[in-house]
């Protein structure tokens, strides 16, 4: 059974560019959430996503945005790149159960 | 809205002691509780949880935390470590009865295992 996956493992963009990262949830599930961990800090929530729509949002700004498709695949997608945009982007899934499994994440540089 | 305080952003111990990583938290409605795991370059895993019942939860390595209410805290502590326990520790809970299962995490213990 395949976890979480996600991809690319390791992206380098420039500030202004735009990324989009994708993530596969564990099989069965239909919850995906998107979290930020920049350097030297714990996961922060980005968004969530439940049947192709956006349920919860953290606080992030709009370049942030989103997508499920009818697969339970998401994406996540940045634009205008900041430099304060570098961090590793966790994808996490869910169905029911209180718990949530993770990707090993996307290691987004921006120079 | 809920806030998670990992009391220590680092703790080196010897191979063999006992460790003690601190964690409360701040939440005006109930919460489950979780510790997750972070090896270097890796994602997140999860190493134990809260949900109900028993305070006292147990992890397959060796690792156990207890939920502490009037304290709000879930402290999570193993015996005698090992270096392959050298890793990033997050201490995280979301919303009981919430219709998503949103996370907030501390900032992490680095546990260093030295020999």
């Amino acid at each position: 059974d395949a976890g979480v996956t996600q991809s690319p493992t390791h992206l380098i963009k420039t500030r202004g560019q735009q990324v989009t990262l994708r993530c596969s949830p564990k099989s069965g599930h239909d919850t995906v959430s998107w979290y930020q961990q920049a350097l030297g800090q714990g996961p922060q929530f980005i968004f969530q996503y439940y049947e192709e729509e956006e349920r919860q949002r953290g606080n992030f700004p709009d370049r942030f945005s989103g997508h499920q498709f009818p697969n339970y695949s998401s994406e996540l997608n940045v634009n205008a790149l900041l430099l304060g945009d570098s961090a590793l982007y966790l994808c996490a899934s869910s169905f029911q159960e209180r718990w949530t499994f993770f990707g090993e994440g996307s290691r987004l540089t921006v120079l | 809205a809920q806030s998670v305080t990992q009391l220590d952003s680092q703790v080196p111990v010897f191979e063999e002691a006992p460790v003690e990583l601190r964690c409360n938290y701040s939440s005006s409605v109930s919460v489950y509780l979780f510790w997750y795991v972070q090896y270097p370059n890796q994602g997140l895993q999860l190493l134990l949880k809260y949900l109900s019942g028993s305070t006292l939860v147990e992890s397959i390595n060796g690792f156990e935390a207890e939920f502490n209410k009037s304290q709000t805290s879930f402290h999570l502590r193993k015996p005698s470590v090992h270096i392959s326990d050298t890793a990033e520790y997050f201490c995280a809970v979301s919303e009981v009865g919430g219709s998503n299962y949103k996370l907030t995490f501390g900032k992490g213990t680095l546990l260093t295992v030295n020999p």
